[in-house]
Order: structure tokens, then sequence, then C-alpha cells
């Protein structure tokens, strides 16, 4: 059973540029959720998804950034007009069930660099 | 409001020390799970434990073992014989039960380095 698969590993964007981050949860999982980890700091919520819906997006900057889990295919974080600022690792986490306080399982992150 | 406070940034270790990790949460909700995640140098999160905030017995797990207070809201881990793998950044993290999200607010982690 594979596990949570993030890609790309590494992205480099020019700032102003957009920035497209995918998640592929586990197997028979139907809730992510997307971290950010900034330089010296902790891993910060940014957005909690199912299926076509966001259920909590409390952690998302209000400009620029964006999220969705489609019916079909992996889930995308999106980030428009890049600053250097965004560069982060980004963590997508998949639970197989929702509120619970299920443990969540991440996948590798993509390490964003904006220059 | 949720925190979790993890006091210790750094702790360097020789192998084959036990070592502790503190871990302090702040919630006023009566159902509430904490976890411990592990960072290696590699950058990926690997879960270690869940504990619900009704089951406050002390777990084991090989050389690991987690210590789970109500009273003084802590949940610290220990590592007992370190070893070199366990090298890593751990985190500390609280969700609450209630409402729609099952988010998961972290700590700022304790850099573990273990000495050969």
């Amino acid at each position: 059973n594979a596990g949570v698969m993030q890609n790309p590993r590494h992205l480099v964007r020019r700032r102003g540029q957009e920035a497209r981050l995918r998640c592929s949860p586990m197997k028979g999982h139907s809730h992510v959720y997307w971290y950010r980890q900034l330089p010296e700091e902790g891993l910060k919520f940014m957005v909690y998804l199912q299926k076509e819906n966001i259920i909590d997006e409390s952690g998302m900057p209000k400009e620029r950034f964006s999220a969705e889990f489609p019916k079909e295919g992996p889930s995308i974080l999106r980030i428009q007009q890049v600053v250097r600022g965004d560069s982060a690792a980004y963590f997508c986490a998949s639970s197989p069930w929702g509120p619970g306080g299920y443990e969540q399982y991440f996948g590798p992150g993509t390490r964003l660099t904006v220059t | 409001a949720q925190k979790v406070t993890q006091a210790q940034t750094e702790i360097s270790v020789v192998e084959k020390e036990d070592v502790t990790l503190d871990c302090v949460y702040e919630t006023r909700d009566t159902t509430y799970y904490l976890f411990w995640y592990k960072q290696p140098p590699s950058g990926e999160l690997v879960f270690l434990i869940r504990r619900n905030s009704f089951d406050e017995q002390n777990e084991i797990s090989g050389r690991y073992s987690w210590n789970f207070q109500k009273s003084t809201s802590s949940f610290n881990f220990t590592i007992t014989a370190s070893q070199v793998v366990d090298s890593a950044v751990y985190f500390c993290a609280l969700s609450v039960r209630g409402g729609a999200t099952n988010k998961l607010i972290f700590g700022t982690g304790t850099l573990l380095a273990v000495q050969p």
C-alpha cells in the first residue's frame, strides 16, 4: 500500500510565477490536509479537504493561495504570483476518516524555493 | 485556543543515553488527541503515536515510551538507549474533537542529535 505521494519534491519558481503542488493520498483515504513548514518554524495547518469540498481553510493566506481535491485525481495546492516569503516545505497528509482525532499520514513534502 | 509547547529546542546526547523530550499542551476541550511525529534529516514526517484524552496509560514500544499526564498537561516522550538513527526533529501535536476539522496543532519541535 503506497504512502502519501507528493510531487514535485523540489520546485524552484521565480517571483511572480505560479506554483502547483500535487498530493495523492493513501489508498482509501478521502481526507487531505496541507501544512506549511517555514524555515526555523514548526508546521502550520493550511487547509483541510474532502473529495470535492473544502472543509476548513482557516490557515490559508487570504490571497494567492487556493486548494482543490477533485473527484478524480490528486489534491492540488496552487500559489499564484509567488513571493520569496512563500519559500517553505509544503506537506500533505491524509487520513481515512475525518474529525475524530485520527492519525494523519504525511507525504515527503515539496520544497518550494522562490528566487 | 489550543497550543503546544516544546521548550527544548535542541538536545544533544551520546549514544546509549536515555533522553526525554518534553511536550506541554493547552486546550479547554475535554476530548482531544495528542501525537508525536519524527522528522529525520531526509525530511519526511513519520507518525509515532496517537493518544486520546481519556487514556492516560503510559505506552511503551521498543525503546520508545510515552508518559501522558493530564494533571500537568504533558505528553512526554522518552527514548531509552538512544541510537544515532534517532537523530531527528521530533514534533508533538494536538487536535481537538468538535467542529468539522481535524487539524493538527504542532509544537515548534525538538532537534535531537545523538552522537556516536
